[in-house]
């Protein structure tokens, strides 16, 4: 199985300052020119969302302080100014090969 | 607009079955833009894929949970089917159903998650 691991699990932000989160895979996502990996956000008591598709494609909705990047197996979702409603559980996962796998999760939290 | 609806009893007895349904509009389970997945997360801990189920009728399991799971389809209703047999309290979890984009495999639309609790 590819595993994914991010990093940190956890992360306190003040409103409007910027927040980077980090998720490593076992192995490559790239495919036909298209890395398999996705970002999502679950807000609390809701069911998660898709943020980021394709390492770097915001999905319909998501404002543009959200942004990704790869580097190899290494994929970063950075905020540009966190605020208030970005407060949740990020996710990263990997749909190249099944299973699919989600990493660990990273809590945003507000200071 | 699409929306996804999961649908099934919320209590199972350990070792029985558990068994959902994920009822969808506005889009066809038969569209090949898509395929339909579940995602579980117990109680305070992350995401599990649990598998998937093209428009094809093949489906995919985690191996984790490979010998107990099925998934199946039933067009006429546009709406598929989880399965998971011999549960225990480490079945325990929100199930969601979720559509993938087929051509990148993002779970771009998601039911709002039904909690099964395993206990006698």
């Amino acid at each position: 199985d590819i595993v994914m691991t991010q990093s940190p699990l956890s992360l306190s932000v003040t409103p409007g300052e910027p927040a980077s989160i980090s998720c490593r895979s076992t192995h490559s996502l790239l495919h036909n020119g298209n890395h398999y990996l996705d970002w999502y956000l679950q807000k609390p008591g809701q069911s998660p969302q898709l943020l980021i598709y394709s390492v770097s494609h915001r999905a319909s909705g998501v404002p543009d302080r959200f942004s990704g990047s790869a580097s190899g197996t290494d994929f970063t979702l950075k905020i540009n100014r966190v605020g208030a409603d970005d407060v949740g559980v990020y996710y990263c996962m990997q749909s190249l090969q099944t299973p699919h796998t989600f990493g660990q999760g990273t809590k945003l939290e507000i200071k | 607009q699409v929306q996804l609806q999961e649908s099934g009893p919320r209590l199972v007895r350990p070792s029985g079955t558990l068994s959902l349904i994920c009822s969808v509009s506005g889009v066809s389970v038969t569209s090949s833009a898509y395929y339909w997945g579940w995602v579980r997360q117990p109680p305070g801990k992350g995401l599990e894929w649990v598998g998937s189920i093209f428009h094809s009728g093949s489906a995919y399991y985690n191996p984790s949970l490979r010998s107990r799971v099925s998934i199946s389809g039933d067009t006429s209703k546009n709406h598929y089917s989880l399965k998971l047999n011999s549960v225990t309290a480490a079945d325990t979890a929100v199930y969601y159903c979720a559509r993938h984009v087929a051509n990148r495999g993002s779970l771009d639309n998601w039911g709002q998650g039904t909690l099964v609790t395993v206990s006698s």
